[in-house]
């Protein structure tokens, strides 16, 4: 089974409309990032999480909210989704140590 | 704002030849430096990392740091097919406490040929 799950892997939905992305690892790290990725362009933070109670905004939080409901989980929500938010979503963990990231399959959502 | 820089490519190389990517980046607290692959659709994958200047090799990969100029590459001996992808560099700066992010550049699209 796949260290780090996403769910779910492939989303349509229109203008407007509130969804989760959720994240699960069973690595036993402590850390848990998300990432959108657009065309050509690199990976771009948008939350992290050391752990349950520490939730930190990355360099693209807006439009975007989490929630961290175990070690184990990390949830994105857009609110009010809009068509620049399609993009395709990673969720990554860490151990913290030497900071080495491992990635989840993503998420490609598509906002009409 | 801490960059991190690589060439787009694509950088188109026959099979067996020696494939080298390079990355710069701006931050000169930077501590240690991360090469991912990236499939076309597919997520990020860690090849190596490297915290001190010189050379550090894994089976047909070498990554090379030179913190003086602030560029870190990866060489591919014996290039595949296989190893067309993005690569990605990533830059940590574990200074101050301020270790839980990395920057990526944009990724060098690699394209080996039969």
């Amino acid at each position: 089974d796949a260290d780090v799950t996403q769910t779910p892997r492939n989303r349509i939905t229109k203008t407007g409309k509130r969804i989760m992305l959720e994240c699960s690892q069973t690595k036993g790290h402590d850390r848990m990032y998300w990432y959108r990725q657009d065309p050509g362009l690199g990976l771009q933070l948008i939350y992290y999480s050391f752990d349950v109670k520490d939730i930190n905004k990355g360099e693209i939080s807006d439009g975007y909210s989490v929630s961290r409901q175990a070690q184990a989980k990390f949830s994105l929500s857009l609110e009010s989704a809009i068509p620049n938010q399609t993009a395709l979503y990673f969720c990554a963990t860490s151990d913290g140590g030497v900071e080495t990231q491992y990635f989840g399959p993503g998420t490609r959502l598509l906002v009409l | 704002q801490k960059e991190v820089e690589q060439n787009s490519g694509p950088l188109s190389v026959p099979e067996g030849a020696i494939a080298s990517l390079n990355c710069t980046y701006s931050d000169r607290g930077s501590q240690s430096f991360f090469w991912y692959r990236q499939y076309s659709g597919k997520s990020p994958e860690l090849i190596m990392f490297i915290y001190s200047n010189g050379d550090k090799e894994d089976g047909r990969f070498t990554a090379q740091l030179n913190k003086a100029s602030q560029y870190v590459s990866l060489l591919i001996r014996d290039s595949q097919p296989s190893d067309s992808a993005t690569y990605l560099c990533a830059v940590n700066q574990d200074s101050g406490g301020s270790n839980y992010k990395l920057t990526f550049g944009k990724g060098t699209l690699l394209t080996v040929n039969p």
